[in-house]
């Protein structure tokens, strides 16, 4: 199956720098990469994706970028504001015989210091 | 608001009970996915149905089981509860029977055994 690893586990900027997270998958047929953002007690909320045959994808402040050859994706999140403070999971499919599941990270905690 | 609608949303019950969780997908959507999220913890995939058949299946233990119906709604049903089985359980659904298509979740159902 896939395995996804996600870092860093946690992560504290301060408002208005930038943040980083990154993540590896193994499953060289994947080809979906969504994002999610799950504030605390509440559902997991997709913020963005990128498919395979794109490298980078933005959208206002967050953009995530896909290094195919090395099987690794970003999330950047500039301009950071309190609001962003949550734990971000990143995801990749194992697409193989008999198998569709999504496979997560296991999230980083993002802290924006005012 | 993901569309996607989970009932209840808190569950108190003991050890030794069972349990049904009911999730409501995505109008136009056919696909529903249970995730499994403990205390810290990442989500675990637990088992997807599409049109009202298993798709795949995860770390799913063999207590619980689920299943989709006609309506497109889905169960997730627990039973023999123990203390670890206290966790939040999301649902989330997507058109298509592939795990790389977009993901939307429901504001899950917390259970707590006593």
């Amino acid at each position: 199956g896939e395995n996804v690893e996600q870092h860093p586990s946690t992560l504290s900027v301060q408002e208005g720098d930038s943040a980083v997270i990154k993540c590896t998958y193994s499953d060289s047929a994947s080809n979906y990469f969504p994002w999610y953002k799950q504030e605390l007690g509440k559902r997991p909320q997709l913020i963005i994706d990128i498919r395979s045959n794109v490298g980078e994808k933005k959208d206002q402040r967050i953009a995530v970028t896909l290094n195919k050859t090395a099987k690794h994706f970003s999330l950047h999140i500039t301009e950071t504001q309190p609001e962003d403070s949550a734990v971000y999971f990143c995801a990749a499919p194992y697409l193989g015989a008999g198998s569709y599941q999504l496979t997560f990270g296991k999230g980083t905690k993002l802290s924006v210091i005012p | 608001d993901s569309g996607v609608t989970q009932t209840p949303k808190h569950l108190i019950t003991a050890t030794g009970q069972r349990v049904t969780l009911r999730c409501s997908p995505r109008s136009g959507d056919l696909s529903v996915y249970w995730y499994q999220q403990s205390l810290d913890q990442g989500l675990q995939f637990l088992i997807q149905y599409y049109n009202g058949e298993e798709r795949a299946k995860g770390n799913i233990l063999e207590r619980f089981s689920a299943q989709q119906f006609p309506d497109l709604h889905s169960e997730l049903n627990l039973s023999s509860l123990e203390l670890g089985d206290s966790a939040l359980y999301f649902c989330a659904s997507s058109v298509g029977p592939l795990a790389d298509q977009p993901q939307h979740f429901g504001d899950g159902t917390r259970l707590s055994i006593l």
